[in-house]
Formats: structure tokens, C-alpha cells, sequence
């Protein structure tokens, strides 16, 4: 079965500093694989998604991440944070091919001090 | 409408009540998804729509959850005889059509089992 580790169950950044997100996944291929971002009540956002090609995928508000096949992980990164980048980030996988369910990780929760 | 709609957003109910949860998927998605979310965890997946046709309930904790989606537009996730163990956050998530991983999530219903 697919699974999904964020190691880091909680990350405090200083605004301006850089962030990286680690996500590695388990699974027998390589997966279609997301970042989503959770406000507090809020739903869940599609920061970025891997399905093939390019390892470095770009996102929206200025995240990007990496698939790096030999190490299954797919770290999220973003060079400078900002203070509304504060909230809970899912890293999720899905089998490729078919519309299926999504496997999620426990998430990382970033804080970002001033 | 713009978004997914889920209603009610909180919900609190006395142990073996039943509940209803409903979702307005964005007008013309073809898949719709149900996931729920407990306290510090990472959404996992109930039940998954392909128009009115449920095509995978494995997610579905136990008998007392039921989902349809008869005119394959809203769904209704309902629980019988609720237990406090049902206490979570449900996310609602629609796609355009199958095969595509642009899910559009809804803020979700939270419901507190008392």
C-alpha cells in the first residue's frame, strides 16, 4: 500500500528566511504527487503537483518542489517565506493513471515569526 | 457556483444521532470525493463519485456511513448512530472528469460527536 512520511510535524521559520518541507512516499512506482496548504478552517489548496517530466515543478505563491526518484521525495521548497505562509502543508500522493484517491501525509505545520 | 460548498459548516451531535453532510460540487465536475480529517492528521479517503455512480466506498469506515449522490450533482455523506470516534472534519472535493487531479476542495463540515 501507499504511504506518505512528513517528518516534521511542526517548523518555525523567520519571514524572509528560506523553507524546505520534507515529504518522502512509499510506493511501488513513481506516483502522481501533490503539495496542498490547509488555512485553519479552510479547505485544502493545490500549491503544485508532479505527474512526469521536469523533477522541479513550480507552484503557485512562489513554491516549487523536487522529485528526486532515488530518494522518493518530493521536498517543498520556497526561497523566501512571507507571514502568510503560516499554516498546515499536506504532501499527497495518488497512484498514476486512473482518478483516484488521494494519499495524504500527517502534514507539517509552519509557523513564521516576525 | 465559483467553489465547493459544504453545509453545514459545524455540526454537533449527541452520541447515537444520525447526521446528514452535504456538498455542492462546482457545477459540470464529474468526480466528486469525500475524505475525512481527524484532529492533527492528514485528510483520508472515504468515497469516490463518478457522476451518480460510486465507484469506490473502501474508505468507509464501518456500515453506519452511507454516501450518494443521486442526480449525480450533490452528495450526501450521512452517518447513523453517531460515535464520538466520528468526531473529525469531512472534505468534500470535486474534479472535472475522471482522470484529472485538479480537485477543487470545499471548506468542510466539522462535527463534534458528544
Amino acid at each position: 500500500a501507499q504511504s506518505v512520511t512528513q517528518p516534521d510535524i511542526h517548523i518555525t521559520v523567520s519571514e524572509g528566511a528560506s523553507l524546505e518541507l520534507r515529504c518522502n512516499y512509499s510506493y511501488g512506482a513513481t506516483p502522481y504527487l501533490f503539495w496542498y496548504v490547509q488555512s485553519p478552517g479552510q479547505g485544502l489548496q493545490l500549491l503544485l503537483k508532479y505527474f512526469s517530466g521536469d523533477t522541479l515543478v513550480q507552484g503557485i505563491k512562489g513554491f516549487e518542489a523536487e522529485f528526486k526518484r532515488s530518494q522518493s521525495s518530493f521536498n517543498l521548497r520556497k526561497p523566501s517565506v512571507h507571514w502568510s505562509d503560516a499554516a498546515e502543508y499536506f504532501c499527497a500522493v495518488a497512484p498514476t493513471g486512473t482518478a483516484s484517491k488521494l494519499t495524504f501525509g500527517t502534514g507539517t505545520r509552519l509557523q513564521v515569526t516576525l | 457556483g465559483a467553489g465547493v460548498s459544504q453545509s453545514p459548516r459545524y455540526k454537533v451531535a449527541k452520541r447515537g444521532q444520525d447526521v446528514a453532510l452535504r456538498c455542492d460540487p462546482i457545477s459540470g465536475h464529474v468526480s466528486l470525493f469525500w475524505y475525512q480529517q481527524a484532529l492533527g492528521q492528514g485528510p483520508e479517503f472515504l468515497t469516490y463519485f463518478q457522476n451518480e455512480a460510486q465507484l469506490d466506498k473502501s474508505g468507509l469506515p464501518s456500515d453506519r456511513f452511507f454516501a450518494e449522490r443521486p442526480e449525480g450533482s450533490v452528495s450526501t455523506l450521512k452517518i447513523q448512530r453517531t460515535q464520538q470516534e466520528d468526531s473529525a472534519v469531512y472534505l468534500c472535493a470535486s474534479s472535472i472528469n475522471r482522470g484529472s487531479y485538479g480537485y477543487t476542495f470545499g471548506s468542510g463540515t466539522r462535527l463534534t460527536v458528544v
